[in-house]
């Protein structure tokens, strides 16, 4: 068990639709980080944020959108949802300085299928 | 364009034998590796790292070289067991932005 919770383990929605996925970082962590990974794809990073604040976008689409709250949850928004959107969606946190990706622990991930 | 690169999807690998994973790399501005082990249905988990100002760093049946002239580093476990059996990921870090390859699977066979 890594520390790091993701909500919902799966999610199955429409073109179109808006889901917001949910992380739970390690007690103590100040980073987290958000993956997409698809059908025989690597991990692409999207977004990280550090104690509230944005440290680095990936390739995140406009559509979707993370913040990072007070007691330092964070949540990934997907909004006008497309079929090539179904992936896994993986939240990381770590303990390490702002800015420094230095070890991550991955949560489980989120399944999310677009239909 | 990948700046990491695993260009072997797959391994196999007999059990007690070396597994070789290898990871090639552009930006020369890398400065912090990790690799990271990822069984079905769960997350990656952190398996080991390297800074640029090392070749070579060692935890037990693990051990990761850098060539940095040649942009390439490699995951050595010696000796493989069935319970290796994973895809592997070779990544960027430290003061950049992270950067994952697409992965290998490793399968050792008893």
């Amino acid at each position: 068990d890594s520390g790091v919770t993701q909500t919902p383990k799966h999610l199955i929605t429409a073109t179109g639709q808006r889901v917001t996925l949910r992380c739970s970082p390690r007690s103590g962590d100040l980073s987290v980080y958000w993956y997409q990974q698809s059908l025989d794809q690597g991990l692409q990073f999207l977004i990280h944020y550090y104690n509230g604040e944005e440290r680095a976008k990936g390739n995140i689409l406009e559509r979707f959108s993370a913040q990072q709250f007070p007691d330092l949850h964070s949540e990934l928004n997907l909004s006008s949802l497309e079929l090539g959107d179904s992936a896994l969606y993986f939240c990381a946190s770590s303990g390490g300085t702002s800015g420094r990706a230095d070890e991550q622990f991955f949560g489980p991930g989120t399944r999310l299928t677009v239909l | 364009d990948q700046q990491v690169k695993q260009n072997s999807p797959s391994l196999s690998v007999q059990e007690g034998r070396i597994s070789i994973l290898n990871c090639d790399y552009t930006n020369s501005m890398f400065d912090y590796f990790l690799w990271y082990k990822k069984y079905p249905a769960e997350g990656p988990t952190f398996l080991i790292s390297i800074s640029s100002i090392k070749d070579k760093n060692e935890d037990g049946r693990f051990t990761v070289f850098l060539n940095k002239s040649a942009k390439h580093l490699s995951l050595h476990i010696v000796p493989s067991q069935p319970g290796d059996s994973a895809v592997y990921f070779c990544a960027s870090g430290g003061s950049y932005i992270p950067t994952f390859g697409r992965g290998t699977s490793l399968i050792v066979h008893p």
